[in-house]
């Protein structure tokens, strides 16, 4: 029963345009989003997270955005680099359905593989 | 200076066999984490500790035993190792129960 789904295994994108990441939620009492970025063996990073009292969130050429409504957020990265070409998770935190704790769990999606070519 | 380690990085072995994994980090945190990326790519949770204490224990065949010698340390041991245990071990820690956490580079297991 997968919480947090990200439905496109891959994009392509070109040298400086803008890469869209996608994240679907099915788990209204999530409160916490973030962003982890991960090349090829070695353990995913943390890039960036928004709390669900907010809309967006932006560091840099990263911006998240949540549309709590939707159960959607995405992460927007301008311009696109080739050296962020990765493996994106999204992952969320919260609490169950039910309302009990989840001790701190973070549920991730599967994964998009994002390539920038020059 | 790696924030969280793994020990090894790669384990070959057959199967029936038993096995352990190391896992240090030298942030200071609390929290500590087992994670298993299966061959779907899907990173999920099998057992959390706090304070040296086990909080998650998800469902994961009792072959897999978490110990944590300390708040700084976390090794998972697993016994009789079968085909199916073949993944990428991630350890994580983090300051709290809840928020983000810091991965180690993850160990590669292949059970021939």
């Amino acid at each position: 029963d997968q919480q947090v789904k990200q439905n496109s295994p891959s994009l392509s994108v070109q040298e400086g345009r803008i890469s869209i990441l996608n994240c679907d939620y099915t788990n209204s009492m999530f409160d916490y989003f973030l962003w982890y970025k991960k090349y090829p063996a070695e353990g995913p990073t943390f890039l960036i997270s928004i709390s669900s009292i907010k809309d967006k969130n932006e560091d840099g050429r990263f911006t998240v955005f949540l549309n709590k409504s939707a159960k959607h957020l995405s992460l927007h990265i301008v311009p696109s680099q080739p050296g962020d070409s990765a493996v994106y998770f999204c992952a969320a935190s919260g609490r169950k359905p039910d309302g009990g704790s989840t001790l701190g769990r973070l549920y991730f999606g599967r994964g998009t593989q994002l390539t920038v070519w020059p | 200076d790696t924030a969280v380690s793994q020990t090894p990085k790669y384990l070959v072995t057959q199967m029936g066999n038993d096995k352990s994994i190391k896992c240090e980090q030298n942030l200071g945190h609390d929290t500590m984490y087992w994670y298993k990326q299966d061959s779907k790519k899907f990173l999920k949770i099998m057992f959390s500790y706090n304070n040296k204490e086990l909080i998650i224990n998800e469902t994961v065949p009792n072959r897999f035993s978490p110990k944590s010698p300390d708040k700084a340390h976390l090794n998972l041991h697993i016994n009789s190792l079968e085909l199916g245990d073949s993944a990428v071990y991630f350890c994580a820690s983090s300051p709290g129960i809840a928020g983000q956490q810091y991965f180690g580079p993850g160990t590669r297991l292949l059970v021939l």
